[in-house]
């Protein structure tokens, strides 16, 4: 089975400072880590995944995400986050020959002017 | 990176009518899609797994003759919300995997 737990409703930030969003995953075998970002009625939009590699992962809008293979994390990180950052965030994780993939329920980030 | 196409991105239809939703993916080949409804606020629960040129594989609760997926191509899959309530009031969301999955913009159903 795989899952991921991101355990907190919301998180609020002011802007310009930075931004974190926790994720740890369940999964059997080497995960394939992702993080989405989704604006109102809209699909989820991928900012960065870890395969292998290097530990520290950068993407998409300036968002960066660390893999702790002994904590089981993949937390996402904005070093200074901006207003239109404010979005609802997934984390996901499936395993090496698994295509489907397990979300977390989701984190409501607020980026306060 | 890869895109996938969702169209309608909103539709109001009546009870009882069908309504379909196509998925594309745009400049990849996709033998697998996936199919998720999203309640507000919350995070996506997949509803079938849709495999080019064999039948749709549903997740239990979901019912294949009320949501009929056709996958016909290896860039199109289709569902089909058949006979709709408004209980089928919903954002329905396709994806498609590279390694990474892509996904399509939504479409919001409404049944009136």
């Amino acid at each position: 089975a795989q899952s991921v737990a991101q355990p907190e409703d919301q998180v609020n930030v002011a802007e310009g400072n930075p931004l974190t969003v926790k994720c740890t995953y369940s999964v059997s075998g080497n995960p394939y880590l992702f993080w989405y970002v989704q604006y109102p009625n809209r699909g989820l939009q991928f900012l960065l995944k870890y395969i292998t590699g290097d530990n520290l992962v950068k993407g998409s809008y300036g968002f960066e995400a660390e893999f702790n293979k002994s904590q089981t994390s993949f937390h996402l990180k904005k070093p200074s986050a901006l207003v239109s950052d404010s979005a609802l965030y997934f984390c996901a994780v499936r395993a090496y020959g698994n295509n489907r993939l397990a979300f977390g329920k989701g984190n409501q980030v607020v980026v306060i002017p | 990176g890869a895109v996938v196409s969702q169209h309608p991105s909103r539709v109001i239809c009546k009870s009882g009518t069908s309504v379909k939703i196509e998925c594309r993916s745009l400049d990849f080949q996709a033998t697998t899609m996936f199919w998720y409804r999203q309640f507000p606020k919350q995070s996506l629960m997949l509803m079938a797994t849709s495999n080019e040129g064999s039948k749709a594989t549903y997740e239990q609760g979901v019912e294949k003759d009320k949501f009929l997926i056709n996958h016909a191509s290896l860039t199109l899959s289709t569902l089909t919300v058949t006979s709709a309530h408004p209980e089928d009031s919903s954002f329905y969301i396709c994806s498609a995997s590279a390694i990474e999955a892509f996904f399509g913009q939504g479409t919001r159903l409404t049944v009136v």
